[in-house]
């Protein structure tokens, strides 16, 4: 079965600093991977996603991730982070078309503290 | 304007008691979900339903049932309330066949004392 594996569970940063989530996941496939987040007392938003192709994709507010099928990785980057990252952050892996309910596979979330 | 609504926000039930959760999604999507947060666990996939038919089940319990009685309507139905039941339970919604991302409603916190 699919899984996902976030080893970090709380991560601090001061603000301005780069921030780096490491994501691994398990999975024999090709998979479909996401970045979500989740604000204090709010519900997920995507942050980004990964498909296909170049393996470095762009998501909102300057987070950026990269795939990489070797390591069965996707770690999620931002170059300077700012108070208002401060938030949960989910690494999603999706089996597309291979599952008939697309059902996401959720680690285990990382909590991000930005520093003032 | 919310895309998803979530119905009520916070929930509070006695063991034994039976509570139903609404969702509504206004994203013109073809498919809805269920997921469960609780404490120290990873958010967990219930339900799928696609043009209002079941697609998966992962919850291992009867207690726990979807109903939908419109294309963009996915409620939860949950009887013999537990206080292992206690999570937040959020909503989902995606465009099946034209992507896998799903977005999310904002949760319904329930409390079973």
């Amino acid at each position: 079965a699919q899984s996902v594996t976030q080893p970090d569970a709380r991560v601090t940063v001061s603000e301005g600093a780069s921030l780096q989530l490491r994501c691994k996941y398990s999975y024999s496939g090709t998979p479909y991977l996401f970045w979500y987040v989740q604000y204090p007392r709010q519900g997920l938003q995507l942050l980004l996603k990964y498909y296909s192709g170049d393996p470095v994709v762009q998501g909102v507010n300057g987070f950026e991730a990269e795939f990489s099928k070797s390591n069965s990785s996707f770690h999620l980057r931002k170059a300077s982070v700012h108070w208002s990252d401060s938030a949960v952050y989910f690494c999603v892996l999706s089996l597309g078309a291979n599952s008939a309910g697309n059902k996401l596979t959720f680690g285990i979330g990382t909590r991000v503290l930005v520093r003032p | 304007d919310p895309k998803i609504i979530q119905k009520p926000k916070y929930l509070v039930a006695v063991t034994g008691s039976e509570k139903i959760l609404i969702c509504e999604q206004y994203l013109g999507h073809n498919a809805m979900y269920w997921y469960r947060q609780s404490a120290k666990k990873p958010l967990e996939f219930m339900f799928s339903y696609s043009y209002q038919k079941l697609m998966d089940n992962q919850t291992a319990s009867s207690r726990f049932q979807p109903q939908s009685s419109k294309k963009n309507h996915l409620d939860l139905q949950i009887t013999a309330l537990k206080p292992d039941d206690s999570a937040t339970y959020f909503c989902a919604s995606s465009q099946v066949g034209s992507s896998y991302e799903q977005y999310f409603g904002p949760g319904t916190r329930l409390t079973v004392l």
